[in-house]
C-alpha cells in the first residue's frame, strides 16, 4: 500500500548469517505493526508483531524493533535457515482504523545451504 | 480445527464472465477481507466486512463485489473479468479480542483472465 514502502524486494543470505528487512510508515498515529510470512503456495501467515508502546520485541530466532520518531520498523532474522526462505510482508494500519492494514510490497528472502 | 478455505484454488475465465471466487472460514470471526497480490504491489484490499450484511470498498475495489449473508462466507463477484484481474486473490479474516489483530489468510485462488 502506498502508505508502507518495504525494502529491500529481494534478499539472499548464506545459511547461518543474519537477514534484515525495513519498513516506513506515514501515519504517526499507528500503534501496531505485524509481520507475515508467506511460503510458496500458500497464504501469508503472522510471524511477529510489536505495538508502539515498546520498541523491540523477539520471538526466537526472529525479532522486530520500532523507531516511532522516525517512522520504520525492521524485522530480524538471525542463524538463518533454509526453511525461512519465504517472502516477507510487513504491514501498518490504515488510517483510523484498528483492524485494516496496508501492506509492504514484499521481499523474497533465499536463504542459501 | 478452525480453518479458511477458498475455492476455486485455480481459474481460468475469458473476458467478460462474472466470475465468484468463495471463501469460508470456521473461526467465526466477524470481520472478513479480500485482498489481491501482485508482483510489485503486495497484497492489496478489495473489499471487506465487519459482519452480517456489511460490506465495505477497500483500495482497488472497482470491478468487484461482495455479500454477507452469513458469518463464515464472503464470496468475491468479478462481474465482468479484465484481463488487469488475473491475479491471485486472498480472504482473510480477523476477531479483535484481547487486542490482537492478527488476520488470518486462506491458500489463495489464482485467476487468469484470457
Amino acid at each position: 500500500g502506498e502508505n508502507v514502502e518495504q525494502h529491500p524486494s529481494t534478499l539472499s543470505v548464506q545459511e547461518g548469517d543474519s537477514a534484515v528487512i525495513k519498513c516506513t510508515y506515514s501515519d504517526s498515529a499507528s500503534n501496531y505493526f505485524p509481520w507475515y510470512k508467506q511460503e510458496l503456495g500458500k497464504g501469508p501467515q503472522l510471524i511477529i508483531d510489536i505495538r508502539s508502546n515498546v520498541g523491540e520485541k523477539k520471538d526466537q530466532r526472529i525479532a522486530v524493533t520500532l523507531n516511532k520518531t522516525a517512522k520504520h520498523f525492521s524485522l530480524h532474522i538471525t542463524e538463518t535457515q533454509p526453511e525461512d526462505s519465504a517472502v516477507y510482508f510487513c504491514a501498518a494500519p490504515t488510517p483510523n482504523t484498528g483492524n485494516q492494514f496496508y501492506f509492504g510490497t514484499g521481499t523474497s528472502l533465499t536463504v542459501i545451504p | 480445527d478452525a480453518e479458511i478455505t477458498q475455492s476455486p484454488r485455480h481459474k481460468i475465465t475469458e473476458t467478460g464472465r462474472q466470475v465468484t471466487l468463495a471463501c469460508h472460514q470456521t473461526w467465526n470471526h466477524n470481520n472478513m477481507f479480500w485482498y489481491r497480490q501482485d508482483l510489485g504491489h503486495g497484497l492489496r484490499l478489495i473489499h471487506y466486512s465487519y459482519g452480517v450484511q456489511d460490506t465495505n470498498k477497500g483500495e482497488v475495489s472497482d470491478g468487484y463485489s461482495v455479500s454477507r449473508s452469513n458469518t463464515e462466507d464472503l464470496p468475491l463477484t468479478l462481474e465482468s473479468a479484465a484481463s488487469s484481474q488475473t491475479s491471485v486473490y486472498f480472504c482473510a479474516s480477523s476477531e479483535n479480542s484481547g487486542g490482537s489483530y492478527e488476520q488470518y489468510f486462506g491458500p489463495g485462488t489464482r485467476l487468469t483472465v484470457t
